[in-house]
């Protein structure tokens, strides 16, 4: 079965820039999507079909996909930025989530 | 507004069976696919099984395979999750998430319930 590996944790202080990696097998052949999910909440969908933005989901959030490589980038991080974020794709017939990764402003 | 709610979780014995339920509103039900994903306590998300608008595409992880069925029913606007052979890892916050598109694949999930928790255990 296809493996997304994700980091555990990255930490960043407020203003700069975070970067969360999903690596998979030829990854950048695949649509990738990611959801931030905060202590005791439902996951929200932030980024779809590598990049695309939904509705009510700030510019501050980016995401690329190439290679064996997708990242989703949170500019200018804020405290509410804080969370857990998962990425995901399709492959055979299957949903996959990476193992998740927690992000910590400094 | 766009609202999933699950229902039907709780405590049960390993081996017995629960069926878990799934309300939604505000969208047209069945224009979507619809999916269940669980959240075991401090862990990450895990797919559990998703079905297209018209239930002619289900599928299953292969954790479950076998002892869970997805169903739905667009004339009450409602998923279903049949839980049979109920093991202590299924212990979970199950979601139901609704899909992007009608048909089954390569979509996102763009709107999630708040998860009912299923506790197997003795």
């Amino acid at each position: 079965s296809y493996v997304l590996t994700q980091p555990p944790s990255v930490s960043v202080a407020p203003g700069k820039t975070a970067r969360i990696t999903c690596g998979g097998n030829n990854i950048g052949s695949k649509s990738v999507h990611w959801y931030q999910q905060k202590p005791g909440q439902a996951p929200v969908l932030v980024i779809y079909y590598d990049s695309d933005r939904p509705s009510g989901i700030p510019e501050r959030f980016s995401g690329s996909n190439s290679g064996n490589t997708a990242t989703l980038t949170i500019s200018r991080v804020e405290a509410g930025d804080e969370a857990d974020y998962y990425c995901q794709v399709w492959d055979s017939s299957l949903w996959v989530f990476g193992g998740g990764t927690k992000l910590t402003v400094l | 507004e766009v609202q999933l709610v699950e229902s039907g979780g709780g405590l049960v014995q390993p081996g017995r069976s629960l069926r878990l339920s799934c309300a939604a509103s505000g969208f047209t039900f069945d224009d979507y696919a619809m999916h269940w994903v669980r959240q075991a306590p401090g862990k990450g998300l895990e797919w559990v099984s998703g079905i297209s608008w018209n239930s002619g595409s289900i599928g299953y992880a292969d954790s479950v395979k076998g002892r869970f069925t997805i169903s739905r029913d667009n004339a009450k606007n409602s998923l279903y999750l049949q839980m049979n052979s109920l093991r202590a890892e299924d212990t979970a916050l199950y979601y139901c998430a609704k899909s992007q598109v009608a048909g089954f694949g390569n979509d996102a999930f763009d709107i999630w319930g708040q998860g009912t928790m299923v506790t197997v255990s003795s």
